[in-house]
């Protein structure tokens, strides 16, 4: 099976802007969790969605924001973009049973690496 | 506040046994332990996770305390391949909250 993609890879973007990351998960999986590294916070939960629906959310503010689609791709916006929003932000899918923070075993992208200048 | 605290290095030599502690003092009664490792330039990959009991896996055994305060990851022989970061993770209400991680280093 094709492992968990993410696109793209790379993103510059400039405060203010708005940003939207995608990740396919393994087939299928119906679970996908978001999640923010940065050197300074350590690696930190946004949110998981498990068919279309938003089960678990992480202490962000409403500018990050997420969506699943029905064939369990999701997306993630994060809007007005700030300095400090700057990560290695990794998505990571689960068959979604037990759910992520049970018993379901997660299965991580590369990531895609956004730098805000 | 930290919900979970490990060491930030290790140290270990090569196929020898680690055993890697965790403290999650505020952990309620049905908070899942999980571990997860992060090799550089890669995402995290799954270790091991438990609830009350010791469990065992092909890649690890995790130990968690009686009063389900602490847990230590076991590596039962450490290799090369095992050099990474490692994550203690504290599954509580409704998100993970990540410590710090272990850098495990593995001399040959």
């Amino acid at each position: 099976k094709a492992g968990v993609t993410q696109t793209p890879r790379y993103l510059i973007k400039t405060r203010g802007q708005q940003v939207t990351l995608s990740c396919s998960p393994i087939s299928g999986h119906r679970s996908v969790s978001w999640y923010q590294q940065t050197p300074g916070q350590g690696l930190q939960f946004l949110f998981e969605y498990f068919s279309e629906t938003q089960r678990n959310k992480g202490n962000f503010p409403g500018r990050f924001s997420g969506r699943q689609f029905s064939n369990s791709r999701s997306e993630m916006n994060v809007s007005t973009l700030e300095l400090g929003d700057s990560a290695l932000y990794l998505c990571a899918s689960s068959p979604g049973l037990a759910g992520s923070l049970r018993g379901d075993t997660q299965y991580f992208g590369p990531g895609t690496r956004l730098t805000v200048l | 506040d930290a919900k979970t605290t490990q060491p930030n290095s290790m140290e270990s030599n090569e196929e020898e046994p680690v055993h890697l502690p965790c403290n999650h003092s505020t952990i309620s009664g049905t908070d899942y332990i999980h571990w997860y490792r992060q090799l550089p330039s890669q995402g995290p990959e799954y270790v091991i996770h438990g609830l009350t009991s010791n469990v065992n896996n092909r890649m690890a055994s995790l130990a968690i305390a009686e009063d389900r305060k602490s847990s230590t990851l076991i590596l039962h022989r450490a290799t090369l391949r095992d050099a990474a970061v490692y994550y203690c993770i504290l599954a509580t209400g409704n998100q993970f909250y990540f410590g710090t991680g272990t850098s495990l280093t593995v001399i040959p």
